[in-house]
């Protein structure tokens, strides 16, 4: 079954509202998270490292401001994308690796969610 | 620096075997492999941790060559459920985030 959720599993907005993507590990604890973005035929884009208990950490031309991360536990972490565009419609995708003994075992995806703004 | 992945596309015919490479101008802590179907997030395959690791799983099979900052994703005897487009992510050391090469669409046919 799927260790990493999303939610929604899609979303359809009006340009200028704020919408707030869910991702959580299910079955392990996650201190750090990943969102990534995806448009159609592209490769996934590294948006921001989501760390528990501390700030985010941004790719370069990624604003801040408008995509705000926030890793509320060791197992949840959300995405809130605000004021909305119709050019931030995309594929937005979280991942979380496992980790044992410090080392990456396994780096997990969670089932994406496709925003559409209007 | 986003890896670099060879070729951008592949179109076989069930049965026949593919590689496709992926290569970094960094130095790697690992290399993960993923597939992904469309519309669909991406699957884990395999991670290579150690330079001159190789790891297989069914007719999947990967290799890791760290000196070289290079992996190499083997599919033999390809399956029609194969089909997808296969992304490799590097994570730099000390970087501990996953980059992702740009793809290679992989194609079965009966």
């Amino acid at each position: 079954g799927a260790v990493v959720s999303q939610h929604p599993s899609w979303v359809i907005c009006k340009s200028g509202t704020s919408v707030k993507i869910e991702c959580r590990s299910l079955d392990f604890q996650a201190t750090t998270m990943f969102w990534y973005r995806q448009f159609p035929k592209q490769s996934l884009m590294l948006m921001a490292t989501s760390n528990e208990g501390s700030k985010a950490t941004y790719e370069q031309g990624v604003e801040k401001d408008k995509f705000l991360i926030n890793h509320a536990s060791l197992t949840l972490s959300t995405l809130t994308v605000t004021s909305a565009h119709p050019e931030d419609s995309s594929f937005y995708i979280c991942s979380a690796p496992r980790r044992i003994s410090g080392l990456t075992d396994t780096q997990y995806f969670g089932p994406g969610t496709r925003l559409t703004v209007l | 620096q986003q890896p670099v992945q060879s070729p951008q596309a592949v179109i076989l015919r069930e049965g026949e075997d593919a590689v496709i490479n992926c290569s970094s101008s960094k130095a790697l802590y690992s290399v993960h492999w993923y597939r992904q179907k469309h519309g669909e997030a991406p699957v884990f395959l395999m991670i290579l941790l150690k330079g001159g690791e190789q790891k297989g799983h069914d007719k999947i099979s990967a290799s890791f060559n760290e000196k070289k900052q290079q992996s190499s994703l083997y599919l033999t005897a390809s399956q029609l459920s194969y089909s997808g487009t296969y992304f490799c992510g590097t994570e730099p050391q000390g970087a501990q985030k996953l980059v992702f090469g740009q793809g290679t669409r992989l194609t079965i046919n009966p």
